[in-house]
């Protein structure tokens, strides 16, 4: 496996307001993906972080509402923007490393609350 | 379209005993990948374990056991002498490797609790 950090751990926001949220990886990644696990239910797919250009977002969710960046192989950002209450979730970082065979590495995770 | 299914939203076991979590999945895909995934209190996602569609044997991993059956589309997991520790939540994941790459696909998870 690999060692996958996430800043901030968690937050508290005011509407209307944008959090970015960092992915570390400390070895070569092939893939990188950012999701969110809304209170209580299971997680959604946001988007694939590709690197060096633009993120494949999944239905429903939009780059100017999530913007992502991935400069290199082994950080990441995900942006909520514009945020309100309905956004509070855990967003979380997934890799999948080289060799891995399709499993997914998760981040600790983010908790945002948004009031 | 790949679907997962954990008809079990809430277990409660009292310690030592068995129990079984139940997946059932949909996917048109004659290659694909199941996981599992273990999300303590803490809110880390835990991997578990990954079983190809090619790869049938049921495999056994201290107190965890996981039973594939292509037959019923069914990848179940058990803990054998549940403790206090086995307490989470469980999700069960489908990736499909000739329509959706390496996206997952995640049931609505089940809440294992583990009573003294």
């Amino acid at each position: 496996s690999a060692v996958i950090s996430q800043k901030p751990s968690r937050d508290i926001c005011q509407r209307g307001t944008s959090l970015t949220i960092q992915c570390q990886v400390d070895s070569q990644v092939t893939m990188m993906f950012w999701y969110r696990q809304q209170p209580g239910q299971s997680l959604t797919l946001i988007a694939t972080a590709n690197q060096g250009s633009e993120a494949t977002y999944e239905s429903g969710f939009v780059i100017d509402k999530f913007p992502i960046s991935r400069p290199n192989l082994t950080f990441s950002t995900l942006t909520v923007s514009n945020m309100s209450p309905e956004d509070s979730s855990i967003y979380l970082c997934s890799v999948e490393l080289a060799g891995s065979q399709e499993t997914q590495y998760f981040g600790p995770g983010t908790r945002l609350l948004v009031l | 379209a790949q679907k997962v299914t954990q008809a079990q939203t809430e277990i409660s076991v009292v310690e030592k005993e068995d129990v079984t979590l139940d997946c059932v999945y949909e996917t048109r895909d004659t290659t694909y990948y199941l996981f599992w995934y273990k999300q303590p209190p803490s809110g880390e996602l835990v991997f578990l374990i990954r079983r190809n569609s090619f790869d049938e044997q049921n495999e056994i991993s201290g107190r965890y056991s996981w039973n594939f059956q292509k037959s019923t589309s069914s990848f179940n997991f058990t803990i054998t002498a549940s403790q206090v520790v086995d307490s989470a939540v469980y999700f069960c994941a489908l990736s499909e490797e000739e329509t959706s790459g390496s996206r997952l696909t995640f049931g609505e998870g089940t809440q294992l609790t583990v009573n003294p």
